[in-house]
C-alpha cells in the first residue's frame, strides 16, 4: 500500500526557514518523480515544485523559486522541501504528491499525502 | 502559465441526478488534462487523467471528455459520497502544473 507521511509543518514568522518531510513507503521511490502542492485555508490547489526521479531536475513555481528547495533522499525514502524566506502567502496546507507514471516525470498525480500544516505569522 | 478556469464555481445537484462540470484552458493541453476529486478535510484523489482516462478504482459513472482547450467531466448518477470540489490540472505545459479553481458540488 503507498503511503506518503508529511512532517515538519509548524508556525514561523515572517523572514524564517522550515524544512518538510515526506516519508514514502509501498512503492519504488527512486522511480518516481514527485511533488509539492499546497492549499491556502479554504483556497484551491497551487502547484510548488516537482523532482525528478533521481533527483536530478527540479521545477518551481515562479512564487517560490529562489526561496525554496525541493529534494529528495532515495536512500531513506524521503522528499524534502527546505522553505526560506517565508512570507505571510505561503501559509498553507503543504501535501506532496507521487507522480503516476513510472520513470516519467508526467505531472499528474495518483497518491497524496495527508499534508502538514505551514502557517506564517508574527 | 496555462490558466485553467472552472465552470461553475458551486453546482446543486439532487442525488440521482447528472452533473457536468467544465474546465478551460488558456491555451492547448491536447489531452494532458487531469481530474481531482477533494472532500472536506482530506487530500485530493485522482479521478481521471489523459482527459478521458478513469484512474485505478474510480466508478463507471465518472468520466471525462474533451482535448485541446476544452474539457468536461460528468458524474452520471450522483451519489451521497460524490458531492465534493472537483479540480481539472493541466500538465502539458510546465513548470507550471496548473489547476483550476475548482467546482463544488453541493447538495440541492
Amino acid at each position: 500500500e503507498v503511503q506518503l507521511l508529511e512532517s515538519g509543518g509548524n508556525l514561523v514568522q515572517p523572514g524564517g526557514s522550515l524544512r518538510l518531510s515526506c516519508a514514502a513507503s509501498g512503492f519504488t521511490f527512486s522511480g518516481y518523480a514527485m511533488s509539492w502542492v499546497r492549499q491556502a485555508p479554504g483556497k484551491g490547489l497551487e502547484w510548488v515544485s516537482g523532482i525528478s526521479g533521481s533527483g536530478g531536475s527540479t521545477y518551481y513555481a515562479d512564487s517560490v523559486k529562489g526561496r525554496f528547495t525541493i529534494s529528495r533522499d532515495n536512500s531513506k525514502n524521503t522528499l524534502y522541501l527546505q522553505m526560506n524566506s517565508l512570507r505571510a502567502e505561503d501559509t498553507a496546507l503543504y501535501y506532496c504528491a507521487k507522480d503516476h507514471e513510472y520513470q516519467l516525470l508526467r505531472g499528474f498525480f495518483d497518491y497524496w499525502g495527508q499534508g502538514t500544516l505551514v502557517t506564517v505569522s508574527s | 502559465e496555462i490558466v485553467m478556469t472552472q465552470s461553475p464555481a458551486t453546482l446543486s445537484v439532487s442525488p440521482g441526478e447528472r452533473a457536468t462540470l467544465s474546465c478551460r484552458a488558456s491555451q492547448s493541453v491536447g489531452s494532458n488534462l487531469a481530474w481531482y476529486q477533494q472532500k472536506p478535510g482530506q487530500a485530493p484523489r485522482l479521478l481521471i487523467y489523459g482527459a478521458s482516462t478513469r484512474a485505478t478504482g474510480i466508478p463507471a459513472r465518472f468520466s471525462g471528455s474533451g482535448s485541446g482547450t476544452e474539457f468536461t467531466l460528468t458524474i452520471s448518477s450522483l451519489q451521497s459520497e460524490d458531492f465534493a470540489v472537483y479540480y481539472c490540472q493541466q500538465y502539458n505545459s510546465w513548470p507550471p502544473i496548473t489547476f483550476g479553481g475548482g467546482t463544488k458540488v453541493e447538495i440541492k
